[in-house]
């Protein structure tokens, strides 16, 4: 069965602290890795796309690692700020559709 | 450049009834898939349409259908509806269905059964 995890559920940190977010996924045949946020109620705004042959992709303070062989993902958030409270979520394409995992729900405390 | 829409945002049922849900895709898009987001935990894959045709179901009942017109915009319909049906209904644009594509969501279609 093609499960995601996220590890840790919650987290809350002070402004300007550097941290980073855990993704893993139990079937390895993936074709890329996708990063969102979503703000509460609201849909889903893609940060970092990774193809299955990248080990990682860099937008701004973001930056999101993979790799396949040991079935992990990272997203580490440089100098964090009160406007990246969100939940972060990392989803995996096998195909037509994407497993997403249950995500992070991040607080950063001014 | 127009994103990915979806109508309405919020509406409230009963339980039995039935509720269509409606999406256009973001510009230059021909795929749509829908999830379903309830709260607290991550969206989950519905089914995807692409050439007006339903690519692939995710583990959903038929009470769940839906349909792509030529235009590429998408509805989804939900009938004989369950308090569990309660959601965030989320439709994603992508192109062409490609596995390696990047998905873009809508802010999505909040659903109360009642």
């Amino acid at each position: 069965k093609q499960e995601v995890t996220q590890i840790p559920a919650a987290l809350s940190v002070p402004e300007g602290e550097n941290l980073v977010l855990n993704c893993s996924f139990t079937d390895s045949a993936i074709y890329n890795l996708q990063w969102f946020r979503q703000d509460p109620g609201k849909g889903l705004t893609s940060l970092l796309l990774i193809q299955s042959s990248q080990r990682e992709q860099t937008s701004g303070r973001l930056n999101a690692s993979l790799d396949k062989s040991s079935g992990r993902s990272t997203l580490y958030i440089a100098a964090s700020q009160p406007g990246d409270s969100a939940t972060y979520l990392c989803a995996v394409s096998y195909g037509q559709n994407f497993v997403f995992g249950p995500g992070t729900r991040l607080s950063v405390l001014p | 450049d127009a994103g990915v829409t979806q109508s309405p945002t919020h509406l409230i049922k009963t339980r039995g009834q039935q509720v269509t849900l409606r999406c256009s895709p973001k510009s230059g898009h021909d795929t749509v898939s829908w999830y379903q987001q309830a709260l607290g935990q991550g969206p989950q894959f519905i089914f995807q349409y692409y050439e007006e045709e339903e690519r692939q179901r995710g583990n959903f009942p038929d009470r769940f259908s839906g349909h792509q017109f030529p235009n590429y915009s998408s509805e989804l319909n939900v009938n004989a509806l369950l308090l569990g049906d309660s959601a965030l209904y989320l439709c994603a644009s992508s192109l062409s269905g490609l596995p390696t594509g990047e998905l873009f969501f809508g802010e999505g279609s909040r659903l109360t059964v009642l």
